[in-house]
């Protein structure tokens, strides 16, 4: 089936920096999107989500980008603290099942 | 509000052993997922119930694994026999309800170890 995929299996930032995590996807009836973060030994987390009938959705210091003619979704992450460390994932509805990417894992340097 | 709760944490088993996971979801979800996650990799949905009906278990491996949640509150997810490839993280998640857009809430899940 269609799947959805990172860029990037690595990031590492600076603190304080501005993080950017991208993912693909392939399945343009794809309606919903979210992000989730995972770190180590614990469940993933819910971090944010977007409907595909929006472009932009923004959290606490998290904003989602969604581009429908690419196929490509964006998570900012501002200000990036020590504590952002951790796998981040893409997942995408299709058919009612959640279907997830590959993870990438941000490293934040003191 | 307590969170998903599973058991045990980590398990060690021979191959061509059987194994069970516990799973305790957050009180009062009607829905309760099983994923597996292999290293390096995204979680992938086995198997999700409503309340004590399977409501997709497209993905899982029947002839092996078997899920239950007979009372619709607690679940286990048994292997039997396990095979190598079978290591990975079982993750347990509950939500209000069974669309895709209730949000999810995960266990820290079992990691599981075939040799």
């Amino acid at each position: 089936g269609e799947s959805v995929g990172l860029h990037l299996p690595t990031l590492s930032v600076q603190e304080g920096d501005n993080s950017i995590i991208n993912c693909a996807y392939s399945n343009s009836a794809s309606d919903y999107f979210i992000w989730y973060k995972q770190e180590s030994g614990k469940g993933p987390q819910f971090i944010i989500d977007i409907r595909s009938n929006m472009d932009k959705r923004q959290g606490q210091r998290v904003t989602v980008l969604l581009n429908k003619t690419v196929k490509h979704l964006s998570l900012q992450i501002a200000a990036t603290q020590p504590g952002d460390s951790a796998v981040y994932f893409c997942a995408e509805n299709q058919g009612g099942k959640l279907i997830f990417g590959q993870g990438t894992e941000l490293s934040v340097k003191p | 509000e307590a969170g998903v709760a599973q058991s045990p944490r980590y398990k060690i088993i021979e191959k061509r052993q059987s194994v069970a996971f516990w799973c305790n979801p957050i009180s009062g979800h009607a829905t309760l997922y099983w994923y597996q996650q292999i290293l390096g990799q995204g979680p992938k949905l086995l198997i999700q119930f409503q309340n004590n009906g399977v409501v997709d278990d497209s993905q899982l491996p029947k002839d092996r694994f078997s899920a239950e949640r007979l009372k619709g509150v607690d679940s286990t997810l048994k292997i039997q026999p396990a095979k190598l490839e079978d290591s990975a993280v079982y993750l347990c998640a509950s939500s209000p309800g069974h669309s895709v857009f209730y949000e999810q809430y995960f266990g820290p899940g079992t990691r599981l170890t075939v040799t």
